[in-house]
């Protein structure tokens, strides 16, 4: 299993520029996430997608879109990238079972640079 | 709003010494999660904690949960070199696939 896969891994976008975050898991989850982490400020959800065919704003969701394609890929898409965007992107999945074994799965990172 | 609160936010401290890291949050939750993350990596799961006074171990670390006073703690036992690293721990205020609010980390230094 090749667990939760993130592509590009680094990005150089110029403002105004668009571009789409990919992200795909293989472990049959029906959850996933966006998140996005910038130093001091830990981790926070940008939009989530509770099942396939829906997708929900997290905390910080203005100036971002998602697109839950299937299942397996949940897509972050960046319309006019400005500077406040520089981040370091993480995609994240789950299966929520109701146990103590219920945790998020984290993609490798897109570290993101919008000059 | 939930609110996720740790403390300390940096701590270094030597090989061997015992040290707790905490974690408030602001709302009642029935999940707490803590994660590792080295540097320029991803987060790696380190604890699930589901009810009330839930404790779980794992080599030196341990972690506890009191749903009453909206504390968790993340205790170090005589700490070693490769558990340097950040320290999150998020909290799922919706009640399962709502995604988790994290406390901001706790960049841990353990010096020889």
């Amino acid at each position: 299993n090749a667990g939760v896969t993130q592509t590009p891994k680094f990005q150089v976008l110029k403002t105004g520029q668009s571009m789409t975050l990919q992200c795909a898991q293989d472990m049959n989850h029906n959850s996933m996430y966006w998140y996005r982490q910038d130093p001091g400020m830990g981790l926070r959800l940008i939009y989530y997608s509770a099942s396939e065919g829906t997708t929900d704003k997290g905390e910080v969701p203005n100036g971002y879109n998602v697109s839950r394609l299937n299942k397996r890929e949940f897509s972050l898409r960046l319309e006019s990238a400005a500077p406040s965007q520089t981040s370091v992107y993480f995609c994240a999945s789950s299966l929520m079972t109701g146990t103590d074994t219920d945790t998020q799965y984290f993609g490798p990172g897109t570290r993101l640079t919008v000059l | 709003e939930l609110k996720v609160e740790q403390n300390p936010l940096f701590l270094s401290m030597q090989e061997g010494k015992n040290y707790t890291i905490y974690c408030n949050y602001s709302t009642t939750s029935d999940r707490l999660y803590w994660y590792r993350q080295d540097p320029g990596k991803s987060l790696e799961s380190l604890f699930v904690l589901l009810s009330n006074g839930a404790v779980k171990q794992e080599g030196r670390l341990m972690a506890s949960l009191d749903t009453k006073a909206r504390l968790s703690t993340l205790h170090i036992t005589a700490a070693v070199h490769d558990l340097s690293a950040t320290y999150f721990c998020a909290v799922d205020g919706g009640g399962g696939a709502d995604g988790l609010t994290f406390g901001k980390g706790t960049h841990l230094i353990i010096q020889p």
